[in-house]
């Protein structure tokens, strides 16, 4: 099981990204996916959760809401995060992972 | 968000027994798996113990979970060197409709 994440980087306070997350090695349509931040040197803090199967509800950390949109694209095996107006302490490695399963980690840094 | 509570370190020596304590609520822990998982620095956590209290393969057997009530404790039997790393619980809450981690523990191995 692979799951590589991309998209992160440096971008300005208010601004935008996206990150995806690459499955492979798994039904990736029959898993529940996570987002999960840890800004370095800090615990892990989960941001948000997207149904597998037949659902596809969404769940998101209070501190994240109205922020960050996940979504999935089942044919590509793919996860994506879009977050919108970037705060200081969004910094931090952002991680796609099932209960499972972990990926590398994409870097996101807000900084002006 | 709250978190799980787990004390912040831990420690014990070579061959001993160590147990990391995660506790909880009704809400999370009380009607839900608890998932156990280690971290080395500069690397992604990885699965230690599933919900059901199993193993993924290639994980030692001196690693094990339990959980009663509103709480859940790790356990490492036979302490080893290379078990020195932070450790996290986590488990869904149903009240407030997300996942909950722990703080993590560092385990020292003196």
């Amino acid at each position: 099981v692979r799951l590589l994440e991309s998209g992160g980087g440096l971008v300005q306070p208010g601004g935008s990204l996206r990150l995806s997350c690459v499955a492979s090695g798994l039904a990736f349509s029959d898993h529940a996916m996570n987002w999960v931040r840890q800004t370095p040197g800090k615990g892990l803090e989960w941001v948000s959760a997207i149904n597998g199967g037949d659902s596809d509800k969404t769940y998101y950390a209070e501190s994240v809401k109205g922020r960050f949109t996940i979504s999935r694209d089942n044919s590509r095996n793919t996860l994506y995060l879009e977050i919108n107006s970037l705060r200081g302490d969004d910094t931090a490695v952002y991680y796609c992972a099932t209960t499972e399963y972990w990926g590398q980690g994409t870097l996101v840094t807000v900084s002006s | 968000q709250s978190v799980l509570a787990q004390p912040p370190s831990a420690s014990g020596t070579p061959g001993q027994r160590v147990t990391i304590s995660c506790s909880g609520s009704s809400s999370n822990i009380g009607r839900n798996y608890v998932y156990w998982y280690q971290q080395f620095p500069g690397s992604a956590p990885t699965l230690l113990v599933s919900g059901n209290n199993q193993r993924p393969s290639g994980v030692p057997d001196r690693f094990s979970g339990s959980k009663s009530g509103t709480s859940a404790s790790l356990v490492i039997s036979g302490l080893r060197s290379e078990d020195e790393a932070d450790y996290y619980c986590s488990a869904w809450d149903d009240s407030l409709s997300g996942r909950l981690f722990g703080g993590g523990t560092k385990l020292t191995v003196l």
